[in-house]
């Protein structure tokens, strides 16, 4: 069955970057579109990145553009987020999730999801 | 932005119970929402897509409906694992979630 498995997350100061990993298994990982969700503690779903399947194509929240990068490697089925100038308010758990349907185009519904990495930016 | 608007914050219910839960999209986003169903310390679960249709293995006790700018999740008859938050996401125009309902045990 399908697995999202994210790492890297951890305690670090403003200003500072981060790289999170998602080692996905158990379906055609080249074939999907996939995306990046936020959920800081008590708060709602926040839609921060996705990339294409070719990886070329890649589109940002407005409070994430020009901080962050999305990034895969399909031969190692493998989703990154590369995230710089992190502020307090990136404070959450890191979700990798699989867009519904494989294909070029996304659908933007997120039927698969890692159990997520938490990312703490404090002073 | 497109904001969704979720009503209401919490319902509580016991179990046998039906839910209607409510989705309000600040501007017309066509039949593109989502339901997602959050167990407390566990990822989404996508439950229904294009407003009405149940995903992959969701049973029959969860129906959504509506269109354009208001929508609905309704779980028929409520059983302990349904108590959880509720979201809403919408994708015509990027993607935003709404805050979430939660469904607690009266």
């Amino acid at each position: 069955q399908v697995q999202l498995v994210e790492s890297g997350g951890g305690v670090v100061q403003p200003g500072s970057s981060l790289r999170l990993s998602c080692a996905a298994s158990g379906f055609t990982f080249s074939s999907y579109v996939m995306h990046w969700v936020r959920q800081a503690p008590g708060k709602g779903l926040d839609w921060v990145a996705v990339i294409l399947h070719d990886g070329i194509n890649k589109y940002y929240a407005d409070s994430v553009q020009g901080r962050f990068t999305i990034s895969r490697d399909n031969s190692k089925n493998t989703l990154y987020l590369q995230m710089n100038s992190l502020r307090v308010e990136d404070t959450a758990v890191y979700y990798c999730t699989k867009d519904w349907r494989s294909g070029p185009h996304y659908t933007a519904y997120f039927d698969s999801w890692g159990q997520g990495t938490l990312v703490t930016v404090s002073s | 932005e497109i904001v969704l608007t979720q009503s209401p914050a919490t319902l509580s219910l016991s179990p046998g119970e039906r839910a209607t839960l409510s989705c309000r999209a600040s501007q017309n986003v066509s039949i593109y929402l989502a339901w997602y169903q959050q167990i407390p310390g566990q990822a989404p679960r996508l439950l229904i897509y294009d407003a009405s249709n149940r995903a992959t293995g969701i049973p029959a006790r969860f129906s959504g409906s509506g269109s354009g700018t208001d929508f609905s999740l309704t779980i028929s008859s409520l059983e302990p694992d349904d108590f959880a938050v509720y979201h809403c996401q919408q994708r015509a125009k990027w993607f935003t979630f709404g805050p979430g309902t939660k469904v607690d045990m009266k």
